[in-house]
């Protein structure tokens, strides 16, 4: 199975901040790469897929990068509503896996 | 509006059974891949089991020989019939739908709310 790590694990931020996760994997996954924002409570989100292809409705404040083993998601200046915890999971190959998420918390 | 809506979801005594529903609206289950995905408490988000457009199905390692995944074209609904239920299958389970981009590279579009399962004596 292919092994997703992030980091950090947690951050905290203040609004209006610029906010990187990476994202990597344990083999090369190209650019099989999505990543998701999961609120209490409520359906995970898709924000970015193919590692740097914005969802249709997706604020432009979210980006991504990376191709191979190593990736990023950078929110350019954290609104209120962004803070979340936030996912990367391959889809290169099943069991497609998650990393163990980067909780973003406010500062 | 494409949507998902899980339900079933229960408390369940270990070695017990449940089937989880997935029902479709906007969209045809049988042109599209599906997935389930849990959450154990204060844990990450972890994929259990993938119908594909063709049938083929796939499951994650700790659910094999105890989870099925199936589908109902007539009432555009997929089910994940779980037995030998254990305290550690206890989780809030998500529906997906995947979309597809490129090259088939496929990702969870459209997900529900969840539904609760509850493994405990």
């Amino acid at each position: 199975d292919i092994q997703m790590t992030q980091s950090p694990s947690s951050l905290s931020a203040s609004v209006g901040d610029r906010v990187t996760i990476t994202c990597r994997a344990s083999q090369t996954i190209r650019g099989y790469l999505n990543w998701y924002q999961h609120k209490p409570a409520k359906a995970p989100k898709l924000l970015i897929y193919a590692a740097s292809t914005l969802q249709s409705g997706v604020p432009l404040r979210f980006s991504g990068s990376g191709s191979g083993t190593d990736f990023t998601l950078t929110i350019s200046s954290l609104q209120p509503e962004d803070f979340a915890t936030y996912y990367c999971q391959q889809s290169y190959s099943i069991p497609y896996t998650f990393g163990q998420g980067t909780k973003l918390e406010i500062k | 509006e494409v949507q998902v809506v899980e339900s079933g979801g229960d408390l369940v005594q270990p070695g017990g059974s449940l089937r989880l529903s997935c029902a479709a609206s906007g969209f045809t289950v049988s042109n599209n891949y599906i997935s389930w995905v849990r959450q154990a408490p204060e844990k990450g988000l972890e994929w259990v089991s993938v119908i594909y457009a063709g049938g083929e199905r796939y499951y994650t390692d700790s659910v094999k020989g105890r989870f099925t995944i199936s589908r109902d074209t007539s009432k555009n609904t997929v089910y994940l019939q779980m037995n030998s239920l254990r305290a550690e299958d206890t989780a809030i389970y998500y529906c997906a739908r995947e979309g597809i981009a490129s090259a088939g590279l496929y990702y969870f579009d459209n997900w529900g709310q969840g539904t609760q399962v509850t493994v405990s004596s």
